[in-house]
C-alpha cells in the first residue's frame, strides 16, 4: 500500500472549519483513501473514505484531487472533542489486513 | 467502541511470561484483528482472521500466537514476553455496511491494552 505523509500538527479554533491535507502520490488505481482518528490512546475511529470523488458524511468531508495523490478532510465545525491525532491511508478496499497508519496529525482544537 | 471489549486494559508483566491478552465483539463481525501501536510507528497489525477456522500473520507476527475460540473471540497471546513488546495492543472488528445505496466497510476498534513487559 502507498505511504502518506501528514504534517505533525495543526490548531484550529473552535467552531472554525479544520482542513487536514495528506499527500500520497504514489497512490495506485485499486487504492482507496481512509480517514481515522485517535482520542487519547483511545481505539481509533472511522472517519471516512473515497475513491475519486468528494465524500461526505455526518463526521466530516473528504476531497481529493483529480491527480489523487493528495486529499482534504475538512470538519466543517470544530469542537474541543475533535482534539485527536488523525490518520490518513491509503490501501485496496477491504483489506485491512494490511495498511500502515503511520505518525498522522495531531490536531489541536483551541477555544 | 462498547461493542468491542479488551481484558486486561493493563498489565505489567516480566520477560519470559506468557500473556494472553483477550478480545471479545458483540457485533457479530467475522473479521477480527490484533494491532499494536508504537510511539511514532502508528498502528501495525499482528494477526488477523476472517473467520473461525482461518488464522492469518500480518506484519509482525514474531512472538506471538492467537487463538479464535468463536466468532465473538480472538485471543492474543505472548509465548515468552520480552520487553520490546512493550506496547498499546487494539482488537479490531470489520464488516461491510449497506449505507445509502453504496457498500461501505468499516473497522471498529477496542478500547486498547496497556502492556509493559519488564
Amino acid at each position: 500500500d502507498a505511504k502518506t505523509t501528514q504534517p505533525p500538527s495543526m490548531d484550529c479554533a473552535e467552531g472554525r472549519a479544520a482542513n487536514l491535507p495528506c499527500n500520497h502520490s504514489t497512490i495506485s488505481g485499486n487504492e482507496y483513501v481512509y480517514w481515522y482518528r485517535q482520542i487519547h490512546s483511545q481505539g481509533p475511529q472511522y472517519i471516512i473514505h473515497g475513491l475519486k470523488n468528494n465524500e461526505t458524511n455526518e463526521m466530516a468531508s473528504l476531497i481529493i484531487t483529480e491527480d489523487r495523490k493528495s486529499s482534504t478532510l475538512i470538519l466543517p465545525h470544530a469542537t474541543l472533542r475533535d482534539t485527536a491525532v488523525y490518520y490518513c491511508i491509503v490501501r485496496v478496499i477491504y483489506n485491512f489486513n494490511k495498511f500502515y497508519f503511520g505518525s498522522g496529525t495531531k490536531l489541536n482544537v483551541k477555544p | 467502541d462498547a461493542d468491542v471489549t479488551q481484558t486486561p486494559r493493563n498489565r505489567i508483566t516480566k520477560t519470559g511470561k506468557r500473556i494472553m491478552l483477550e478480545c471479545s465483539q458483540t457485533k457479530g463481525h467475522d473479521r477480527m484483528y490484533w494491532y499494536r501501536q508504537d510511539p511514532g510507528l502508528g498502528l501495525r497489525l499482528i494477526y488477523y482472521s476472517f473467520d473461525v477456522k482461518d488464522i492469518n500473520k500480518g506484519e509482525i507476527s514474531d512472538g506471538y500466537s492467537v487463538s479464535r475460540q468463536a466468532q465473538a473471540k480472538f485471543s492474543l497471546s505472548l509465548e515468552s514476553a520480552i520487553p520490546n513488546q512493550t506496547a498499546l495492543y487494539f482488537c479490531a472488528t470489520s464488516a461491510m455496511i449497506r449505507d445509502r445505496g453504496r457498500t461501505r466497510e468499516t473497522q471498529y476498534f477496542g478500547p486498547g491494552t496497556r502492556l509493559l513487559v519488564l
